[in-house]
């Protein structure tokens, strides 16, 4: 079996600032994990991906995840954020036979000027 | 590269009608997926499709949902008769193939009401 937990379903931050969303993870295989990020009345859009090479994972629009598999977590991070950055992200994790997808419950991101 | 096609965006229903959802995957991706995104939560996965087979459908309740791929490309979701829980946006997804580490590309979503 497999899950995930976002902590923190809202997270504000100024425009400028460190952006910090948080995910762990429970999986009984080696993991695949995964941010996806939805803007409004959009599908989802992959950010990046962990697929067992480096933990430290560079994506898209200048977010990064560390997996860090003491800790069983894979938090998203991005130095400066941007306004353009205001969306809800979603961790997933993959892992098993069928290799499903099981998203955890989001946090939305709200960036202040 | 076109990518994955729904239809259509929005659909208002009572409770106890029917109703369809069409997905359109990306040209050549064998695998597609239906998930359900309650308001407020993850997508969960309905049903996933390997070419016209059906892969996984553990959590589709078969009592009301059906889904089908003929030809292994297009694919429609149905629900009879809905209920007011069956609100929520579907999302349809597709792969090039069934690896851990493929990456799954969603539609834009079919908004679901029933009232």
């Amino acid at each position: 079996a497999q899950s995930v937990t976002q902590l923190g379903s809202h997270v504000s931050v100024s425009e400028g600032a460190l952006v910090l969303l948080r995910c762990n993870y429970s999986s009984s295989v080696p993991p695949y994990l995964f941010w996806y990020v939805q803007y409004p009345n959009q599908g989802l859009q992959l950010l990046l991906k962990y697929t067992s090479a480096a933990t430290l994972v560079k994506g898209i629009n200048g977010f990064e995840a560390e997996f860090k598999k003491s800790e069983t977590s894979f938090h998203l991070t991005k130095p400066s954020a941007h306004m353009s950055d205001a969306a809800e992200y979603f961790c997933a994790v993959s892992g098993g036979s069928n290799y499903k997808l099981t998203f955890g419950k989001g946090t939305l991101l709200t960036v202040n000027p | 590269e076109a990518g994955v096609a729904q239809s259509p965006r929005y659909k208002i229903i009572e409770k106890r009608q029917s109703v369809a959802f069409w997905c359109n995957p990306i040209s050549g991706h064998a695998t597609l997926y239906w998930y359900q995104q309650i308001l407020g939560q993850g997508p969960k996965l309905l049903i996933q499709f390997q070419n016209n087979g059906v892969v996984d459908d553990s959590q589709l309740p078969k009592d009301r949902f059906s889904a089908e791929r003929l030809k292994g490309v297009d694919s429609t979701l149905k629900i009879q008769p809905a209920k007011l829980e069956d609100s929520a946006v579907y999302l349809c997804a597709s792969s090039s193939g069934t690896g851990q580490v493929e990456t799954q590309y969603f539609g834009p979503g079919t908004r679901l009401l029933v009232l």
